[in-house]
């Protein structure tokens, strides 16, 4: 079974430009979540989907939104970015049952704002 | 919200010896609570977890304990091997969904 895969591995973008990430979760999960990782803030809670609806929100600006698809897929969107959304992005997908509840991540997104 | 702290930050040990992260968490509705161990440019891999109905659980060399009470869970890892450096995360989640809150990391060393 593939696991999360995330596109682009890597990003250079500039202040006020705009970005979207990708996440395609393992095959039947329906649950996908994105992470903020940084060396200052360690690991943050972005948003979480399930059935194309967001069902938790994190405390970031407006800038930062998501969707999901119909076919579970994911992507996030930072608007304007910042020099401090310089961080690796990571999303994690979950599945059903007893086990729906372990989050398996993706190697991430690198992305460089100069 | 839930707020989750860690212990230590670094840990040397040698070849053999046990390790152990400690964590505690702040909101007694927090019900999972999974460790994640995260190599240099890897994805943080899920190595075990527990839920609150439990109060131990072993998996090989790593074993996990849950206090509920005192609201505070660690990782036990024993004989550890030089492939056991890395960084540990401990994380809570509260109430439904899959929000998890993290602790902000352990830089574990095992030296031969």
């Amino acid at each position: 079974k593939a696991g999360v895969t995330q596109t682009p591995r890597y990003l250079i973008k500039t202040r006020g430009q705009q970005v979207t990430l990708s996440c395609s979760p393992i095959s039947g999960h329906r649950s996908v979540s994105w992470y903020q990782q940084t060396p200052g803030q360690g690991l943050q809670f972005l948003f979480e989907y399930f059935s194309e609806t967001q069902r938790n929100k994190g405390n970031f600006p407006g800038r930062f939104s998501g969707r999901q698809f119909s076919n579970s897929r994911s992507e996030m969107n930072v608007s304007t970015l910042e020099l401090g959304d310089s961080a690796l992005y990571l999303c994690a997908s979950s599945g059903f049952g007893a086990s729906n509840e372990k989050l398996f991540f993706g190697s991430g997104t690198q992305l460089s704002v100069l | 919200g839930e707020n989750v702290e860690q212990h230590p930050s670094t840990l040397s040990v040698q070849e053999g010896d046990s390790a152990v992260i400690k964590c505690t968490y702040s909101d007694s509705a927090s019900n999972y609570f999974p460790w994640y161990k995260q190599e240099l440019g890897k994805r943080p891999q899920l190595i075990i977890d527990i839920r609150s109905n439990v109060g131990e659980k072993k998996d090989q060399r790593i074993a996990v304990t849950l206090n509920k009470t005192a609201k505070h869970f660690s990782l036990h890892i024993t004989e550890t091997q030089p492939e056991d450096s890395a960084v540990y995360f401990c994380a809570a989640r509260e109430g439904g969904g899959n929000k998890l809150t993290f602790g902000t990391g352990t830089q574990l060393k095992v030296e031969l």
